[in-house]
Parts: structure tokens; C-alpha cells; sequence
């Protein structure tokens, strides 16, 4: 149980062009879903933290004009980078969790695979 | 500590060994420890989360302890196997604020 599929798992793309990403949850409800960034050698960093039905919650320096994140069912959240550049390569991994009260950060989430985004 | 800090950043070990790794977190505010365990090509895996400082959790060969006190985790992994190649990552969450910060993740490989 408790899956999430993410797609596309590999982008290329050029740059200016603007990608979506995927993140569903395929057997249990997602309330909260997570964006994560990872660039080589460092840690997964959280973007943001989207609640279904609300506006996302961005972590400091992210901008949330750059990273658009929709998050209308229970079940699916995207993370759209517009206009992206070369600086926005990077690997992208959503995490979902069942339930939206923080309280519940004592129980693990579930991960997508990830994608590869690479902006010539 | 601010961050939180993992050790060794990569470990080769023979089939058959124990081996062990640290997590290091901030001590103040604490609610959660997480680890995961990270294959190539595929998502992370949730291993444990604790909450309680001496907690102790066993999933096969694979054990973790926490001492909230002093902020650090230990995950040992017995007679370790190919199998058990991964990055592991482990991550805390303090306070009520429902966000993980992860550690750069400690890289196993084990030769047969």
C-alpha cells in the first residue's frame, strides 16, 4: 500500500519552455503532499508543502511564481517550473502523507520516483 | 547542531559485515527522526520513525536507537548484504512544524 507515481521521470528540455510534474497518490488519499529538490551532493531540500484545496506553502527563497504547484484532489499534485532555465536542473521528488495536521509528521511519507529535469 | 548531519558519507563493506552510520540532529525542539532507505531508480523507502528519546526499532537486520537528549540516531544494519546497497537517509522534524529536514544521506555498497 501507499504509492505515489511522479511523472515524467526523465525532461529535457529547452530552455524557456515551462514543465509539469506529476505526483499522484494511486491507494490512499494524499491531504498533504511535499515538493522536494535535489541538486548533486547536497540533501533533498523541501520547496513546499501543499494542503488539498489550498494554496501551497513555500519554503523561504523559493518562488512561487517560478514553481507553480496545484494540488485540486486528493489523489494528484503538479509542480509546473516556468520558463525554466539551466539554473533549474535539478531532481524533483514529491512525498504524500494521509493526513494534513503536522502532528502527524510522526508517521512516514511515501515518495514518487523522482524527475530528472535538465534545461539546455 | 542546525542541520542535520550524516556519517560516513559513503561505506563499502563486505558481504557478511555489521556496519552502522550516524545521524546527527538538533537536539532542541524535537518531534520526529525519520530514515529511509534509497535505491537507484527507485523511490525513497520509509524505514522507521521515532519519537521517544531511547527508542529502539528493529525491521530484520536492520536496527535503529535514538537519544533525543544529545540529538543522534544510529541505524545498524547485521551481516549486511548486496541487497542492502542504498543511500540512507534520515531526517528530523522539530516542533509542530510538519517538515522534514533530511541529512546528505549515507551510501552503502556491499560486495559479495
Amino acid at each position: 500500500g501507499a504509492v505515489v507515481s511522479q511523472h515524467p521521470s526523465w525532461v529535457i528540455c529547452k530552455s524557456g519552455t515551462s514543465v509539469k510534474i506529476e505526483c499522484r497518490s494511486l491507494d490512499f488519499q494524499a491531504t498533504t503532499m511535499f515538493w522536494y529538490r535535489q541538486f548533486p551532493k547536497q540533501s533533498l531540500m523541501l520547496m513546499a508543502t501543499s494542503n488539498e484545496g489550498s494554496k501551497a506553502t513555500y519554503e523561504q527563497g523559493v518562488e512561487k511564481d517560478k514553481f507553480l504547484i496545484n494540488h485540486a484532489s486528493l489523489t494528484l499534485s503538479t509542480l509546473t517550473v516556468t520558463s525554466a532555465h539551466p539554473e533549474d536542473s535539478s531532481f524533483y521528488i514529491c512525498s504524500a502523507r494521509a493526513y494534513r495536521d503536522p502532528v502527524y509528521s510522526n508517521q512516514p511519507q511515501h515518495f514518487g520516483d523522482g524527475t530528472r529535469l535538465s534545461i539546455l | 547542531i542546525l542541520n542535520v548531519e550524516q556519517s560516513p558519507q559513503s561505506l563499502h563493506v563486505q558481504e557478511g559485515d555489521s556496519t552502522n552510520f550516524t545521524c546527527s540532529f538538533p537536539s532542541s525542539n524535537f518531534y520526529a527522526l525519520h530514515w529511509y532507505r534509497w535505491e537507484t531508480a527507485k523511490s525513497p523507502e520509509a524505514l522507521f520513525v521515532m519519537t521517544l528519546n531511547g527508542d529502539e526499532k528493529k525491521k530484520g537486520r536492520i536496527s535503529a536507537t535514538l537519544n533525543t537528549k544529545e540529538g543522534y540516531s544510529y541505524l545498524y544494519i547485521k551481516g549486511s548484504q548486496p541487497e542492502d546497497s542504498a543511500t540512507y537517509l534520515c531526517a528530523s522534524v522539530s516542533g509542530n512544524t510538519g517538515k522534514l529536514i533530511f541529512g546528505q544521506g549515507t551510501t552503502l555498497q556491499v560486495k559479495p
